[in-house]
């Protein structure tokens, strides 16, 4: 069974922090997305990369960072954690584009307090 | 206008109904079409995906596309408690290289 796993379920970090926040998938896929979810607001895209060392902005790139050194794992990074950070965060990956679909992680609740 | 829009809901049908979801879509060069499923406090995780026009069928899951007048949809036919979650609907466009999401709609199935 295809898997994306993200390092923490639960994680409460302190206003100021560097807060990193990972994710592995074991499909070898090339694609992959870090979104955060907030009620009311969906899905929304913060970075992705199509490939190892590749990275692109999202629609709501500020504030954050990625790194992707190998193909299977792909970090979000919060330089310095505010509490508008707070929020649910998943990761997902796709072969391809996304034209297949995507398959998630089972999500990090971050709370900046 | 949004890319992919869904009502939110909340829809409420009784126990053994027929749920209906509704998606539309702006971009007509989109290609790929899903149907997530998402329950409280969890992430999504996909239960539909349909590329042409028509109905495809999966258990008593049916999604429904219709690419001249933009929507999809979603039917769960004999409705559970335990259907009851959020549904997001995502679109996939060349163009775009990636998918697109609605906010979702919360279905709630009552005894």
């Amino acid at each position: 069974d295809v898997k994306v796993t993200q390092s923490s379920r639960y994680l409460v970090k302190r206003t100021g922090e560097k807060v990193f926040l990972e994710c592995v998938q074991d499909m070898d896929h090339e694609n992959m997305f870090w979104y955060r979810q907030d009620p009311g607001l969906g899905l929304r895209l913060i970075y992705f990369s199509y490939d190892v060392k590749m990275k692109e902005k999202g629609d709501i790139p500020e504030g954050y960072s990625v790194s992707r050194e190998k193909k299977e794992r792909f970090s979000l990074i919060l330089e310095s954690a505010s509490t508008n950070q707070t929020s649910m965060y998943l990761c997902a990956s796709s072969v391809g584009r996304g034209r297949n679909g995507y398959t998630f992680g089972s999500g990090t609740r971050l709370t900046v307090v | 206008q949004k890319e992919v829009e869904q009502n939110s809901g909340p829809l409420s049908v009784p126990e053994g109904a027929i749920a209906s979801l509704n998606c539309t879509y702006s971009d007509r060069g989109s290609q790929s079409f899903f149907w997530y499923r998402q329950y409280s406090g969890k992430s999504p995780e996909l239960i539909m995906s349909i590329y042409s026009n028509g109905d495809k069928e999966d258990g008593r899951f049916t999604a429904q596309l219709n690419k001249a007048s933009q929507y999809v949809s979603l039917l769960i036919r004999d409705s559970q408690p335990s259907d009851s979650a959020t549904y997001l609907c995502a679109v996939f466009t060349g163009g775009g290289n990636k998918l697109t999401f609605g906010t979702g709609t919360q279905l709630k199935v009552e005894l």
